[in-house]
């Protein structure tokens, strides 16, 4: 079975501040790995996604992720973090079988100041 | 634009009622899915079902049914309501195997859920 441990369960950055979240998961097939993000109030959505091909991906608003299979790590980055990026951040994994059945972690809730 | 829509945003119900939760897509998809989030323990699959009138077991069951009898609806049912069940409850829909609509998840805003 698929699981996905995600290591900071709170983060807090002040503006510019360099962000890195760690993801970790555990599966033994080829898998898909996701981050989801969480504004406040506002439903889960797609940050960037990774399938296959270049390990390091990019996604909206300035973040990306790598891919280092022989970590099981798919960690999330931004250079700058602005206020707005304050949310709830999910890592996520899923084994294609005709749609993404996904496993969560626990979510990072990054706190930024301005 | 995609919208997974969810019937309430709020809901009190009381040890032992059966409670009816419902969420609606227009996007013609295939795919429909329960998720609970609770903090620190994330988002948990609960049922999912891939096509009208087929549903599969999650990670956590236990104490919910589904019921697909429509494409677009996609309903879950605590047959019993306990406090152990209190918490925010997310459906999420996926799109056909081989679009773009098929990679990703789309949500609907949550209907958090107090079980007194």
């Amino acid at each position: 079975a698929q699981s996905v441990s995600q290591h900071n369960h709170h983060v807090i950055l002040s503006e510019a501040a360099s962000l890195e979240l760690g993801c970790n998961y555990s599966y033994g097939g080829t898998v898909n790995l996701f981050w989801y993000v969480q504004y406040p109030g506002q439903h889960l959505q797609l940050l960037l996604k990774y399938f296959s091909g270049d390990p390091l991906v990019k996604g909206i608003k300035g973040f990306e992720a790598e891919f280092i299979k022989s970590k099981f790590s798919f960690n999330l980055r931004k250079p700058s973090v602005q206020w707005s990026d304050t949310a709830e951040y999910f890592c996520a994994v899923g084994a294609y079988t005709g749609f993404q059945k996904l496993v969560f972690g626990t979510g990072t809730r990054l706190l930024v100041s301005p | 634009d995609v919208k997974v829509t969810q019937s309430s945003r709020y809901l009190v119900k009381r040890t032992g009622e059966k409670v009816f939760l419902e969420c609606v897509q227009d996007m013609d998809h295939e795919n429909m899915f329960w998720y609970r989030q609770d903090p620190g323990l994330g988002l948990r699959l609960i049922y999912f079902s891939y096509d009208v009138k087929m549903k599969e077991k999650g990670d956590i069951p236990e104490g919910y049914s589904v019921s697909r009898e429509k494409k677009e609806r996609f309903s879950l049912i605590l047959e019993s309501a306990s406090t152990n069940q209190t918490s925010m409850y997310l459906c999420a829909s996926s799109g056909t195997a081989g679009s773009s609509a098929n990679e990703k998840l789309f949500f609907g805003s949550g209907t958090q859920l107090s079980v007194l």
